[in-house]
């Protein structure tokens, strides 16, 4: 069966730092990956979505960027964390893009830039 | 125009008894994919249903149920016999062919002992 693993589960980093969030899909190959983030109460926002490896599109321009080394492994960074970066992000996979594909989504990370 | 609109930030059941939360969408594909799912206070999505555009019967699971009605464009949740494990935000989600998935702003539900 497929599971995807979402680390860390909490992250608490201070303006200006690096950040690197992990996700890791087993089971399934050449999974549709994505990155989203909920501000608190909000609803979901895309950030980045990846439909093989190096392949990386932006939904919303910002100081995150993502990246895809390997076929089911999603990686979302950035160099200077911003106070608004705060948020809970969800790593979501998905088998193909036909209308009848759910997700399925990852634990998520609660990040607090302090 | 909205994709996704859910128009109930928040609602109280009583336990055991049955409830609806709404969800309208706007689409002009003939096909697509309308889901549910539940955000508990973890912060997990978890999917509960799912009802394609050419579905003619309303798609169950358990005690979860998609009121479908295609020409209203909704497909509001049904969750019979409440239960406090119930409480969470429940999100309203729509796919059109292609990378799309349009989420809701979600209902908060609340169920009273």
């Amino acid at each position: 069966s497929q599971t995807i693993h979402q680390w860390p589960a909490t992250l608490v980093q201070p303006v200006g730092s690096p950040l690197s969030l992990e996700c890791t899909v087993e089971g399934t190959s050449n999974p549709n990956l994505y990155w989203y983030r909920q501000a608190a109460g909000r609803g979901l926002q895309l950030l980045f979505y990846s439909v093989g490896i190096g392949q990386i599109s932006s939904e919303v321009p910002q100081n995150l960027s993502a990246s895809r080394p390997q076929d089911r492994q999603f990686i979302l960074s950035s160099k200077k964390l911003l106070l608004s970066d705060s948020g809970f992000y969800l790593c979501a996979w998905s088998l193909g893009t036909g209308h009848y594909y759910g997700y399925t989504f990852g634990s998520g990370t609660r990040l607090t830039v302090v | 125009a909205q994709k996704i609109t859910q128009t109930q930030p928040g609602m109280f059941v009583q336990e055991k008894e049955a409830v609806t939360l709404d969800c309208t969408y706007d689409t002009s594909d003939q096909s697509y994919g309308l889901f549910w799912y539940k955000q508990p206070s973890s912060g997990e999505m978890i999917f509960l249903i799912y009802q394609g555009s050419y579905d003619e019967q309303n798609a169950t699971e358990g005690r979860y149920s998609l009121n479908f009605q295609k020409a209203r464009k909704s497909a509001n949740l049904v969750i019979s016999a409440s239960q406090l494990g119930d409480s969470a935000m429940y999100f309203c989600a729509m796919r059109e062919p292609g990378n799309q998935f349009y989420f809701g702003t979600g209902t908060s539900l609340t169920v009273i002992p």
